[in-house]
């Protein structure tokens, strides 16, 4: 079945620091690729999306372009800072799966400042 | 964009008891809502799914007599977790979809649920 791997936290960096945190997934339809962000005590939010190869989703700085040929969502962040402290989740939502999201096991990034 | 709420956001229960969370999609219909359960700093895990005027689908593994979901409107979805024991205890956070292309979710802010 379809299943999403990210990278094991938790993640510590500097502010101003890159942020990478890596996802692949496996699919057996065309998912639509997802990066939701948790705060502490809070639900999940939307960060970016992508429905197809080679788009590029974004927001607040960070991106994450969907790649087929590596089956790969890597998010990235150029320049971090103190509020981006939480817990990121990469997740997808196939078609043929009955709109079910499937989430990886999530990331923890802390930033010091 | 698309809001979805959660009531109550937080619930301190005694064991034995019942306790009904409702899932609300604001401005548009939801013709799927999901129900998940998290754990602390554990990723979440999808209890059921249910479609508006249909019997909730359940995921292996979850007992469907102890968590009971409701899906009567477009607009509303409940969980009521029956005989709540302390191992129920648990941030739960439901999602509703509209069936668009792109096949998002939009989240709840989450319930917790405590029991005593």
């Amino acid at each position: 079945g379809d299943s999403v791997t990210q990278m094991e936290g938790p993640v510590t960096l500097s502010e101003e620091a890159f942020l990478t945190i890596n996802c692949t997934y496996t699919a057996t339809g065309y998912p639509s690729l997802f990066w939701y962000v948790q705060y502490p005590g809070e639900g999940l939010q939307l960060l970016l999306k992508a429905t197809k190869a080679d788009d590029k989703g974004s927001n607040k700085g960070f991106e994450a372009t969907y790649r087929k040929e590596t089956t790969s969502f890597h998010l990235e962040k150029g320049s971090v800072q103190v509020s981006d402290s939480a817990v990121y989740f990469c997740a997808l939502s196939d078609l043929t799966g009955g709109f079910k999201t499937i989430f990886g096991a999530g990331t923890r990034l802390f930033v010091k400042a | 964009g698309a809001v979805v709420s959660q009531h109550p956001s937080w619930v301190i229960c005694k064991s034995g008891t019942s306790v009904k969370i409702e899932c609300r999609s604001l401005d548009f219909q939801a013709t799927t809502m999901f129900w998940y359960r998290q754990f602390p700093k554990q990723s979440l895990m999808l209890m059921a799914t249910s479609n508006e005027g249909s019997k909730a689908t359940y995921e292996q593994g979850v007992e469907k007599d102890k968590f009971l979901i409701n899906h009567a409107s477009l607009t509303l979805s409940t969980l009521t977790v029956t005989s709540a024991h302390p191992e129920d205890s648990s941030f739960y956070i439901c999602s509703a979809s509209a069936g668009l292309a792109s096949n998002e979710q939009f989240f709840g802010p989450g319930t917790r649920l405590t029991v005593l």
